[in-house]
């Protein structure tokens, strides 16, 4: 079965400064990874997807992320912090041919001024 | 256009009793999906949708859940003889096709509390 492991459950920068949020993911054939984020009493929003062609997949907002199969790492990253990107990032890996996303832990970002 | 939509947006209801939560997919989606998110399990996968069939239940947790889906549209979840362990955000998704290329939308989700 597929999982993934968000390394940090909390994070906290300062706006401005670059966020790094970490995900480790284990699969058994090339997997299709998420990062979905959700803001305060809002809905799931995907920031970026992962299907096997681009190693470093660009998302909104800024947001990137680096495939590292030799490491098994899918991180999220954006050079600049904004107060608006406070929010709780899902690192996700789908299994059954897409039809069933499996949800990392959860990383709570925090921005401060 | 619209999103995915689901009613109510809260619900509070006795221990024991049942309920249905109401899920409509952006309108052409022909799969949905019903996750759950609560505090000690984070999100989980409950079941899918592809038209009014759904291929993968294996994320119910008992008996006492089951879905159904008609018309390729809405859906409805179902949870019967509630327990307090029921209480959750309950998610709904929909894509225009079953699959890995396919985004995932969600919904706002319904916050269910069992007394």
């Amino acid at each position: 079965a597929q999982s993934v492991t968000q390394l940090d459950s909390h994070v906290s920068v300062s706006e401005g400064t670059p966020v790094l949020l970490r995900c480790n993911y284990s699969s058994s054939y090339s997997p299709s990874l998420f990062w979905y984020v959700q803001h305060p009493n809002k809905g799931l929003q995907l920031l970026l997807k992962y299907t096997s062609a681009a190693t470093l997949v660009k998302g909104i907002n800024g947001f990137e992320a680096e495939f590292k199969k030799s490491e098994t790492s899918f991180h999220l990253t954006k050079p600049s912090a904004h107060m608006s990107d406070a929010a709780e990032y899902f690192c996700v890996v789908s299994e059954n041919s897409g039809n069933k996303l499996v949800f990392g832990a959860g990383t709570i970002l925090r921005v401060k001024s | 256009g619209a999103g995915v939509s689901q009613s109510p947006s809260n619900k509070v209801t006795e221990k024991g009793k049942d309920v249905e939560l109401r899920c409509d997919p952006i309108s052409g989606h022909t799969a949905l999906y019903w996750y759950r998110q609560s505090l000690g399990q984070g999100l989980e996968f409950l079941i899918y949708f592809q038209g009014n069939s759904a291929p993968d239940k294996s994320g119910l947790p008992s008996d006492r859940f089951s879905a159904e889906r008609t018309g390729g549209s809405v859906s409805t979840l179902t949870i019967q003889r509630t327990q307090q362990e029921d209480s959750a955000v309950y998610l709904c998704a929909s894509s225009l096709g079953a699959g890995g290329p396919y985004e995932q939308y969600f919904g706002p989700g319904t916050r269910l509390t069992v007394t």
